[in-house]
């Protein structure tokens, strides 16, 4: 099972906008609505933000926001804070065979 | 509100077998997939494998020959079981269940906290 593609750093000032992306297959993020985002701080487990590629779970700020175009799904945080400095992973659900895979992780660090 | 939380060892010496358990509260197992995760130190997620309340499971396909993941619903528990350890298996490991009842979509809405175990003589 190959790793969805990543970037392994993004940042941004306070208050700015910052589009994280997730580069899969049509065996993954192409070909199903799956796609998932998990914020994690240092020493802390992930924690869902975005699933089904746009939904939010009951909680997360709507600064948080997914979509996906072909193969690429991106997470996009607006109005940077600095509690937003963490690392953050995608995933999507990739068939009955493989079932799940997840990105490298991008550390976002705001200025 | 549920919560997991991961038991065992944590260090365990290469060529043995890694236990864990995940013991859930506040909540059934019924009706959930429970999977376990796994992050080396430093690294990215890696999916190990799933096990529904009805016993059907399911492995990444890089550790299939050595992980078995049984459930006790007597207990509300979920187990890991992953055998022939290296170096290579020291990370946190993570029990997680996905965010829809009977959703096997890898969308993973309550984690444990995760517990490290670490492989060495």
């Amino acid at each position: 099972q190959s790793a969805l593609t990543q970037p392994p750093s993004a940042s941004g000032s306070p208050g700015q906008s910052v589009t994280i992306s997730c580069t899969g297959t049509s065996s993954d993020v192409g070909g199903f609505n799956f796609v998932s985002w998990y914020q994690q701080h240092p020493g802390k487990a992930p924690k869902l933000i975005v699933y089904e590629v746009s939904k939010r779970p009951s909680g997360v700020p709507d600064r948080f926001s997914g979509s996906k175009s072909g193969n690429t799904a991106s997470l996009t945080v607006s109005g940077l804070q600095a509690e937003d400095e963490a690392d953050y992973y995608c995933n999507s659900y990739a068939g009955s065979n493989n079932y799940v895979v997840f990105g490298g992780g991008t550390k976002l660090t705001v200025l | 509100q549920v919560q997991l939380q991961e038991s065992g060892p944590g260090l365990v010496k290469p060529s043995q077998t890694l236990s864990l358990t995940c013991t859930v509260s506040g909540g059934s197992i019924s009706g959930y997939y429970w999977s376990w995760i796994r992050q080396p130190p430093g690294k990215g997620l890696e999916w190990i494998g799933y096990i529904s309340y009805s016993g059907n499971a399911r492995y990444n396909s890089l550790l299939r020959s050595r992980v078995t993941i049984p459930v006790d619903m007597s207990k509300n528990q979920i187990s890991l079981r992953l055998s022939s350890v290296t170096a290579a298996d020291t990370a946190v490991y993570y029990c997680a269940r996905e965010s829809q009842m009977m959703g096997k979509t890898g969308e993973f809405a309550q984690w444990g906290q995760g517990t490290l175990v670490t492989v060495s003589s």
